[in-house]
Parts: structure tokens; C-alpha cells; sequence
């Protein structure tokens, strides 16, 4: 049973544009969520967070909202960059455990 | 960016051959974990450890065992390495300490295993 998913492997966006990628969960004792960036050949990096008692998290051009009724997240790129080009996993956890569960992750491509 | 090296970086082996990777980090942070990479898998926990000589299962341990004797130093051992085990391995370390903060974890290059 995957308890986070990411139901889409792939998202092309236009430069400038707006890019949006979705993930779900199953367990609602995930009291906090994370959004990491993965480059070819290199190792994850965190990008953003968001804890449960809130509802959107900004950081410059990355967004987070939250929907605890729903079990869902989404991040948002304003504006999208060809550099933003990477695979972007949704992790969630809860704050007695120490670790996250991983999605499988989108590919975002933005085209020039 | 956080100290955390992997080492080798890169390994062919057979099947049937004992294989330790090693995850080498500077920052003393006391969480330290093992995940593997797979097409349409995503990331998945293979172990992980919350001090030395603590260590706890993740959703994929069958086949692989860990150990940490330091706090600097966390090795993913394949006792008999088969082919099922070809992966990208990922070690990764956390500042963690529990109550109201995430687990943020910061990763390391990555480990590329071939088991023919």
C-alpha cells in the first residue's frame, strides 16, 4: 500500500508558465511534508516544507499548499525555468519518527 | 551542502559476492539512511539509524543488513548480492531531533550498483 503518491510521472511546461505538480497521501498521521529536487546523477536536494497546521508555504518562486481534508499537496513553480528541470519527489513524515515516506516522483521538463 | 560522501561511487559485482557500501558524513548528525532508486519506485528505505548501534528496518530490508559503529559512519551491506539488488543506493543524514521539527534530509551522490 503506498502510502504517498505521485500520480503523475511527467509534466512539460513553457518556460515562463506556471508548473503544478500534485501528490497524495493515505495516512493521516503525516503531520509534515516535503518537496525535494533531483538532478541526473546527483543526489536529492530538499526544496521545500510545510508543516500540517498550515496550509501554503512560499519560498521566492516555489509554493507549497496543503489540503488535510483532501490528503493532498501540490507545489507550484511561478515562473518556470528550463533550470527547474528535474525529477521532484513528495516525502511526507510525522514529527515522532524520524523518517519520511517517499512518492515515485515527477519529471518536470520546461521547454525554452 | 551538507558533508556526506558515498563510497565507491560506482561498483560492478556477481551475483553471489558480499558488497559494502559506505556513507561517510562530517556533520555529526545523529539520523543517517540507506535508500535505493529504482525506475517507477521512486525513493524506497532500505534501513536506518537514529545513533550508533541503533539501527531500524525501512520497507525494503530484506536482503541487506547495516551497521554503525560510529556516528560518522554508516555501511549497507549485501550479504549475497543478487541481481533484484541493481539499483542507484542513496545514503542520506538528518539533523532530526524529534518534537515539532521534519527530518530534512540531505543526500549524498549516490552509489551505483550493478550485480550481474
Amino acid at each position: 500500500d503506498q502510502q504517498v503518491k505521485q500520480n503523475s510521472p511527467s509534466l512539460s511546461v513553457q518556460e515562463g508558465r506556471i508548473s503544478i505538480l500534485n501528490c497524495d497521501y493515505t495516512n493521516s498521521m503525516f503531520d509534515y511534508f516535503l518537496w525535494y529536487k533531483k538532478y541526473p546523477a546527483e543526489g536529492p536536494t530538499f526544496l521545500i516544507s510545510i508543516s500540517s497546521i498550515k496550509d501554503k508555504n512560499e519560498d521566492g518562486r516555489f509554493t507549497v499548499f496543503l489540503n488535510k481534508s483532501a490528503k493532498h499537496l501540490s507545489l507550484h513553480i511561478v515562473p518556470s525555468q528550463p533550470g527547474d528541470s528535474a525529477v521532484y519527489f513528495c516525502a511526507a513524515g510525522n514529527t515522532n519518527a524520524g523518517k519520511s515516506t517517499f512518492g515515485d516522483g515527477t519529471t518536470l521538463t520546461v521547454k525554452p | 551542502d551538507a558533508g556526506i560522501t558515498q563510497s565507491p561511487r560506482h561498483k560492478v559485482t556477481e551475483t553471489g559476492t558480499p558488497v559494502t557500501l559506505r556513507c561517510h558524513q562530517t556533520e555529526n548528525h545523529r539520523y543517517m539512511y540507506w535508500y535505493r532508486q529504482d525506475p517507477g519506485h521512486g525513493l524506497r528505505l532500505i534501513h536506518y539509524s537514529y545513533g550508533v548501534k541503533d539501527t531500524d528496518k525501512g520497507e525494503v530490508s530484506d536482503g541487506y543488513s547495516v551497521s554503525r559503529s560510529k556516528t560518522e559512519d554508516f555501511l549497507l551491506t549485501l550479504e549475497s548480492a543478487t541481481s533484484s539488488q541493481t539499483s542507484v543506493y542513496f545514503c542520506a543524514i538528518s539533523p532530526w531531533s524529534g518534537g515539532a521539527s521534519t527530518d530534512t534530509q540531505y543526500f549524498g551522490p549516490g552509489t551505483r550498483l550493478t550485480v550481474l
